[in-house]
């Protein structure tokens, strides 16, 4: 049981090259987001999915787009990458609150450095 | 504006001693509170959670504590191990959604 899978799990952009950072799960859930890492900021929502076809922006939603492109898979991209979005990015996953809060599966981060 | 604040960047116990991690919010509209583990180079995991309408609760050698009024929860751990050195970061959720708002998490180190 693979769980939340990121790939890659390291890049080294350019300032204003392009990128698809990719999620996959496995365990069936509806709700999936992205969260980006930063020293000193904790972990901040990025982009959130509550099903297939439709995205919510979260607390940094700006110099990102998302696709949900079915019920596994939740991409974010990046159009132009800036130095400032020098991060690790983790996708997460999970039921519709099936217990009274929502436990999210995290994946194991995507190191992304922009130069 | 961060409405979960973690205040304490990092903590330093010995081994066999109570570690106590802090966290601080502003939204009284947050219904439960998580918190999680992460350890280098793997994802956040999930450790215990909180309702906004108790004030404890306890598994084995975690318990977290809520001060509804102060906006307040705390996680203790006890007796540390030197497993348990990680980041812990709190986090909250608001009734009826599924979005989960981090702080900024406390680096626990438990030395022998």
């Amino acid at each position: 049981n693979a769980g939340v899978t990121q790939t890659p799990k390291f890049q080294v952009l350019k300032t204003g090259q392009s990128m698809t950072l990719q999620c996959a799960q496995d365990m069936n859930h509806n709700s999936m987001y992205w969260y980006r890492q930063d020293p000193g900021m904790g972990l901040r929502l990025i982009y959130y999915s509550a099903s297939e076809g439709t995205t919510d922006k979260g607390e940094v939603p700006n110099g990102y787009n998302v696709s949900r492109l079915n019920k596994r898979e939740f991409s974010l991209r990046l159009e132009s990458a800036a130095p400032s979005q020098t991060s690790v990015y983790f996708c997460a996953s999970s039921e519709d609150r099936a217990l009274p809060y929502t436990e999210a599966f995290f994946g194991q981060g995507t190191r992304l450095t922009v130069v | 504006d961060q409405q979960v604040k973690q205040n304490s960047p990092s903590l330093s116990v010995q081994e066999g001693r109570i570690s106590i991690l802090n966290c601080d919010y502003t939204n009284s509209m947050f219904d439960y509170f998580l918190w999680y583990k992460k350890y280098p180079a793997e994802g956040p995991t999930f450790l215990i959670s909180i309702s906004s309408i108790k004030d404890k609760n306890e598994d084995g050698r975690f318990t977290v504590f809520l001060n509804k009024s102060a906006k307040h929860l705390s996680l203790h751990i006890v007796p540390s191990q030197p497993g348990d050195s990680a980041v812990y970061f709190c986090a909250a959720q608001a009734e009826n959604t599924d979005k989960l708002i981090f702080g900024t998490g406390t680096r626990l180190q438990v030395f022998p």
